[in-house]
């Protein structure tokens, strides 16, 4: 059964500093990984998709790498802002059929 | 914008009163989904429709039942609730692998 861990749970850091969050999972036969944000008391909103084949997918300041051989991935945030406080959750898709295993989320929180 | 609507966002129910919670989207996407996540906890999957057919995962309780009379709508229905299915549940589309959810509805069962 594929597991899916985010440590840390919860991490806070200065305004502007760049930072890396971290996903591991149990099984590396997966097809995709995902990273999602989620704001307090809202739904999910879909960050970076790394497809199995691929080593790395970058959006702005947002950077996910995947080392499907060691069940890692990282998303690294340059420049953080306030507005980059939230949790964030990674998710596996394990069977190709679109159904995915999610982490618990590191609850991120920048500081003016 | 194309999005993915749930309602309510927020749904009061007693123990055992059967709720219904709502889903549309104008996305067009085949695939839907329900999860349902816990405070501080990972959102569950608890089933999904790929287009007509349904796949209900092997841990979703009984109690849960979903339908989807159209590519726009789906419904979950908590035919008992407990106090234990308090939680926030989302609805999420997809037509490739990228998932977009709605903004959920927090159920309170008192």
């Amino acid at each position: 059964k594929q597991e899916v861990t985010q440590i840390p749970a919860a991490l806070s850091v200065p305004e502007g500093e760049n930072l890396v969050l971290n996903c591991s999972f149990t099984d590396s036969a997966i097809y995709n990984l995902q990273w999602f944000r989620q704001d307090p008391g809202k739904g999910l909103t879909s960050l970076l998709l790394i497809q199995s084949s691929q080593r790395e997918q970058t959006s702005g300041r947002l950077n996910a790498s995947l080392d499907k051989s060691s069940g890692r991935s990282t998303l690294y945030i340059a420049a953080s802002q306030p507005g980059d406080s939230a949790t964030y959750l990674c998710a596996v898709d394990g069977e190709g059929a679109q159904k995915l295993v999610f982490g618990q989320g590191t609850r991120l929180t920048i500081n003016p | 914008d194309a999005m993915v609507i749930q309602n309510p966002r927020y749904q009061v129910t007693q123990f055992g009163k059967p709720v219904t919670l709502s889903c549309s989207q104008t996305l067009n996407h085949n695939v839907m989904y329900w999860y349902q996540q816990k405070s501080s906890q990972a959102p569950k999957l608890l089933f999904h429709y790929y287009d007509k057919d349904f796949n209900n995962e092997a841990d979703t309780p009984d109690n849960f039942q979903s339908r989807r009379p159209n590519t726009s709508f789906c419904f979950l229905d908590i035919r008992s609730p407990g106090l234990g299915d308090a939680a926030m549940y989302l609805c999420a589309t997809s037509r490739d692998y990228t998932q977009y959810f709605g903004p959920g509805t927090r159920l309170t069962v008192l």
